[in-house]
């Protein structure tokens, strides 16, 4: 498995501003991913980060919203930019080890 | 558009009994299939794998892929109220090493003492 941190584990964000979640791995990894999960659904992908590279962002997500830096092999961040009610929601990381896919213990956000 | 979709819930089964929940997937290529837990208030947690048809067993759990009929099942057998979670179905597409999954709406297990 992996050990994952991500900073905040929560935060409430007023309309218009910008939040920038942190995602720490306890070693090397080649690919991040970034996903989000809304209130009683269930996770969608935003954007897959490698290290080096621009994001790859999927259907829906645009970099100017959710602007993702990979500095290096352990960390990352996602940034939820000019944020509206609508972007409440969960924001999870996480990494692929070996063949399977883990998750940090995500971030909560709300906008009011 | 490459879909994954779950047995509609809630699902209720009384302690000790056979908990049975279904997915099926679009993509026939798809290699790589996943099963995670994920508790209220918490992120998912890898619960199984498996790669090839037929069945895998890990405790008191066990994944079963069909390929030619698209579909991957998990049994947990001996439920216990701990187990009461959601269930969440996830496809790698792509198989390789881009491993984008894909997740299906999960399926809420709750187990009854």
């Amino acid at each position: 498995s992996a050990v994952i941190s991500q900073k905040p584990s929560r935060d409430i964000c007023q309309r218009g501003t910008s939040l920038t979640i942190q995602c720490q791995v306890d070693s090397q990894v080649t690919m991040m991913f970034w996903y989000r999960q809304q209130p009683g659904q269930s996770l969608t992908l935003i954007a897959t980060a490698n290290q080096g590279s621009e994001a790859t962002y999927e259907s829906g997500f645009v970099i100017d919203k959710f602007p993702i830096s990979r500095p290096n092999l352990t960390f990352s961040t996602l940034t939820v930019s000019n944020m509206s009610p609508e972007d409440s929601s969960i924001y999870l990381c996480s990494v692929e080890r070996g063949d399977e896919q883990y998750f940090g213990p995500g971030t909560r956000l709300t906008v009011t | 558009q490459k879909e994954v979709e779950q047995n509609s819930g809630p699902l209720s089964v009384p302690e000790g009994a056979i908990a049975s929940l279904n997915c099926t997937y679009s993509d026939r290529g798809s290699q790589s299939f996943f099963w995670y837990r994920q508790y209220s208030g918490k992120s998912p947690e890898l619960i199984m794998s498996i790669y090839s048809n037929g069945d895998k067993e890990d405790g008191r759990f066990t994944a079963q892929l069909n390929k030619a009929s698209q579909y991957v099942s998990l049994l947990i057998r001996d439920s216990q109220p701990s187990d009461s979670a959601t269930y969440l179905c996830a496809v790698n597409p792509l198989g390789g090493s881009a491993r984008q999954l894909t997740f299906g709406s999960g399926t809420q297990l709750t187990v009854l003492p």
